[in-house]
């Protein structure tokens, strides 16, 4: 079954601190790999899309890394601010024309 | 470039009635999505359109929920009858194609079923 797993399910840190969420799935066959930032009450906005042979892709402070042989996938905060409070979902894109498998998303809080 | 717009923001009705949402969708963006997304989880897609046909509706509740998105442009959401499950934000997205386009999505309409 097609899923996508994410962890943790809610975070908390400092502003300033940097952090990592995890993403794992099990599509098959993969076509690329979404991060979208969802604000509180917000649609999602995306971050970044990676395709099956890219590794990083970077966007600001946002950094999404690919492992497509593991399944797994990361996206880095660095020096995080209090509007990176948000939900962040990670999706991922089987073969063409098929629909897209949200996770659940982690929740992140940015305190000061 | 302006967003994807949706309307009502908010609406409240009771079990049984019928509600409508709207969406009007980036300008050229042939690609059209409905997602329902449940608190706590992550959007689930009821409804693709690629212009003015249906791509996917296998996950659209039929018997109650129906789409349309007469002349490829703007589309609408109908509930008929709602339920109390159907408490949910409704997201409208669109994309200038499949495939790896990016997704634009609009900011829902939160319905609540009383």
């Amino acid at each position: 079954k097609n899923q996508v797993e994410q962890s943790p399910q809610s975070l908390i840190i400092l502003e300033g601190k940097n952090c990592t969420l995890q993403c794992n799935y099990t599509v098959s066959p993969f076509s690329n790999l979404r991060w979208y930032k969802q604000d509180t009450g917000r649609g999602p906005v995306s971050l970044t899309i990676m395709t099956f042979s890219e590794n990083t892709k970077s966007n600001g402070r946002y950094t999404a890394t690919l492992d497509a042989d593991t399944k797994q996938s990361s996206l880095h905060i660095t020096a995080s601010q209090l509007s990176d409070s948000a939900s962040y979902i990670c999706v991922v894109s089987g073969q063409a024309g098929t629909a897209l498998i949200f996770g659940k998303g982690t929740t992140l809080s940015v305190s000061s | 470039e302006a967003g994807v717009a949706q309307s009502p923001r908010y609406k409240i009705i009771e079990k049984r009635q019928s509600v409508a949402f709207w969406c009007n969708p980036i300008s050229g963006h042939a690609t059209l999505y409905w997602y329902q997304q449940i608190l706590g989880q992550g959007p689930k897609l009821l409804i693709q359109f690629q212009n003015n046909g249906v791509v996917d509706d296998s996950q659209l509740p039929k018997d109650r929920f129906s789409a349309e998105r007469l002349k490829g442009v703007d589309s609408t959401l109908k509930i008929q009858p709602a339920k109390l499950e159907d408490s949910a934000v409704y997201l409208c997205a669109s994309s200038l194609g499949q495939g790896s386009q990016p997704q634009h999505f609009g900011d829902g309409t939160r319905l609540s079923i009383l």
